[in-house]
């Protein structure tokens, strides 16, 4: 089944505890995005890949990291989470950022920093 | 920079009506712009994907259609029914893809 994987589902976590949340698609596909969403704020991109090596900044990168080293896998890093960090995250990828085709979301992680 | 808006944020509609939910964007400047729904909890489901040279794409009970000139999209959704409860996201894609904060739609037996 094409999807896109992120683990895990929830996490509850303290402030300045590194974290991974992984994300994998199983699509071929070049783009890759990180999505926190919030509360009245919706839906802000943090970064986002178009292939393998190729990262970039979105609007809300403070405090993440991310890296492409397959194609496959887009990992979203917190160095030192802190409480304003505390949101539902998507992972999302498509074909190509160029060409017309829709966005597949994973099913989120929603993360605690306390 | 682009700026997506849905009004209204919740619309409460008894089951068997048709409606409209509307999504504006400031920017024509687009390559498409896609319709999401978003269960509790869950993630987006990707619904419809208007390319910018298209008026409109329809799947089974739903149809959008897209004004560039505008700045405006809708989403039809025929006889509506409780299953269509969800929160519905557009959007725009310029390259970069910019979402509205989403209309939540509860539809009432």
């Amino acid at each position: 089944e094409a999807q896109v994987t992120q683990n895990p589902r929830y996490l509850i976590t303290v402030t300045g505890k590194k974290l991974t949340v992984t994300c994998s698609q199983n699509m071929n596909h070049e783009y890759m995005s990180w999505y926190r969403q919030d509360p009245g704020l919706g839906l802000r991109q943090i970064y986002y890949s178009m292939n393998v090596e190729v990262t970039d900044k979105g609007d809300v990168p403070e405090g993440y990291k991310v890296s492409r080293k397959e194609k496959r896998n887009f990992p979203l890093i917190l160095e030192s989470p802190s409480p304003n960090q505390t949101s539902l995250y998507f992972c999302a990828s498509s074909l190509s950022n160029r060409v017309n085709s829709p966005l597949h979301f994973g099913n989120g992680t929603r993360l605690t920093v306390t | 920079k682009q700026e997506v808006t849905q009004i209204p944020a919740a619309l409460s509609v008894p089951e068997g009506e048709n409606l409209v939910l509307n999504c504006s964007f400031t920017d024509s400047a687009i390559y498409n712009l896609q319709w999401f729904r978003q269960d509790p909890g869950k993630g987006l489901t990707s619904l419809l994907l208007i390319q910018s040279s298209q008026r409109e794409q329809t799947s089974g009970r739903l149809n959008a259609s897209l004004d560039k000139s505008s700045g405006r999209s809708t989403l039809y959704i025929a006889a509506s029914q409780p299953g269509d409860s969800a929160t519905y996201l557009c959007a725009a894609s310029g390259g970069k893809l910019t979402f509205g904060k989403g209309i939540t739609l509860s539809v009432r037996p």
